[in-house]
């Protein structure tokens, strides 16, 4: 596997399931970011993982719970969503440092809250 | 508040024409700067980067940047309906923080 992967593809879960996003990157890279996409909407900026440590978290409500056990490795717990949550979830990932970083995403999750 | 703005379009060119696409940002101390395109349902996918004020070509891609004016376009040249796309910007500080725009929508007709 080349890049940054992400499980599962599409999602649909009920307001009271517990479910979980993973997301895996072959690049190398020491930082790793969870993004939201919805329509019509800027790609908000959920979660920022910096070798292996949560270095930012955008007023994320706590029914999302990021987890990042390595550089390579970024999962996002989701628990008691709610329908507005529905939306594509990216993540991405970069080598920080100098001026030259730069993010590449993943295929992402299409996540539907019923 | 750090904001980037990209007119949402949608814009429509022949194909073979120049598609314009510009991209403002409010944040001076601003560094870095992307253009991604993304095809409807899929992830972004990095176009060009840019660094300094200019231009920097590749291939039928040129990206121009003007930090006194705090402006960014990209410019595709001999468009094909293939570039029918989202066309994001993201701009970035010293930090690793990326600020994406809404995207502009950019249909080729053949």
């Amino acid at each position: 596997e080349t890049g940054v992967t992400q499980t599962p593809r599409h999602l649909v879960m009920g307001m009271t399931n517990k479910k979980s996003l993973k997301c895996e990157q072959h690049l190398g890279h020491n930082a790793m970011y969870w993004y939201k996409q919805s329509a019509k909407k800027p790609l908000e900026l959920m979660f920022v993982y910096n070798f292996k440590e949560q270095t930012e978290n955008n007023s994320v409500p706590s029914r999302f719970s990021p987890e990042c056990p390595n550089s390579s490795h970024l999962f996002l717990h989701l628990h008691t969503l709610q329908p507005e949550d529905s939306a594509l979830y990216l993540c991405a990932s970069s080598q920080v440092g100098g001026l030259r970083d730069t993010q590449y995403f993943g295929p992402g999750t299409r996540l539907t809250v019923l | 508040q750090k904001e980037v703005e990209q007119n949402s379009g949608p814009l429509s060119v022949p194909e073979g024409a120049i598609a314009s696409l510009n991209c403002t940002y409010s944040d001076r101390v601003s560094q870095s700067f992307f253009w991604y395109r993304q095809y409807s349902g899929k992830s972004p996918e990095l176009i060009m980067s840019i660094y300094s004020n200019g231009d920097k070509e590749d291939g039928r891609f040129t990206a121009q940047l003007n930090k006194a004016s705090q402006y960014v376009s990209l410019l595709i040249r001999d468009s094909q309906p293939s570039d029918s796309a989202t066309y994001l910007c993201a701009v970035a500080n010293t930090g690793n923080q990326f600020y994406f725009g809404t995207g502009t929508s950019l249909t080729v007709i053949p």
